[in-house]
């Protein structure tokens, strides 16, 4: 176990609906990030948050809207999908932001239909 | 803004070879590399990673090196066995920069 931990592991939802993938770390760490990551696609940086306050938003489209109540936590609210936002989505945190070893959880597979 | 480009796509070796993955970034400016392995139904996780001081480092079976002229670096895995079939991510990124990815490889070691 890496000391992150997202939930659900896999998500199916249709366009109208409207859920939430949550994510948890034990390490006493001050950045955390979602990452997006598409088959035979780079890993694409979605939000950053420092200490609490979101320091990148990567002209994300706002179905996509994340929050981070606390240093441990992390949630990214979806609502109204595409088809084409089904992807592996991949939280992670950092002792600081930048240049320090990443720890990633396992992931959420996110299907739209 | 940085460009990390990885190759090969996928890697399929016999157990106990080497095997070898390169990639090249385009900002003179980053200084430091990470290697992240993903296996199957896992999240990426941290391997080995090199810094712009240094020209290479090893980690046992592992290891990386930098060639900051031509702006590359490489992951050399040696005597390798079944267990290291995964994805494997280059990355690169500059001070207070965030990490930009490669797209991946794909290595398959056969028994």
């Amino acid at each position: 176990e890496t000391g992150v931990t997202q939930t659900p592991r896999h998500l199916v939802m249709g366009m109208t609906n409207k859920k939430s993938l949550k994510c948890e770390q034990h390490l006493g760490h001050n950045a955390m990030y979602w990452y997006k990551q598409s088959a035979k696609k780079p890993l694409e940086l979605m939000f950053v948050y420092s200490l609490e306050e979101r320091v990148e938003n990567n002209s994300v489209p706002s179905r996509f809207s994340p929050e981070c109540p606390n240093s441990s936590h992390l949630f990214l609210h979806l609502h109204t999908l595409q088809p084409e936002d089904s992807a592996l989505y991949l939280c992670a945190s950092s002792q600081d932001y930048a240049l320090e070893e990443a720890f990633f959880g396992q992931g959420t597979r996110l299907t739209v239909v | 803004g940085e460009n990390v480009e990885q190759h090969p796509s996928t890697l399929s070796v016999q157990e106990g070879d080497s095997a070898v993955i390169k990639c090249t970034y385009s900002d003179s400016a980053s200084n430091y590399f990470p290697w992240y392995k993903q296996e199957l139904g896992k999240g990426p996780q941290l391997i080995i990673d090199i810094r712009s001081n240094v020209g290479e480092k090893k980690d046992q079976r592992i290891a990386v090196t930098l060639n900051k002229t031509a702006k590359h670096f490489s992951l050399h895995i040696t005597e390798t066995q079944p267990e290291d079939s995964a994805v494997y991510f280059c990355a690169a990124s500059k001070n207070t920069d965030k990490l930009i990815f490669g797209t991946g490889t794909r290595l398959q070691v056969f028994p």
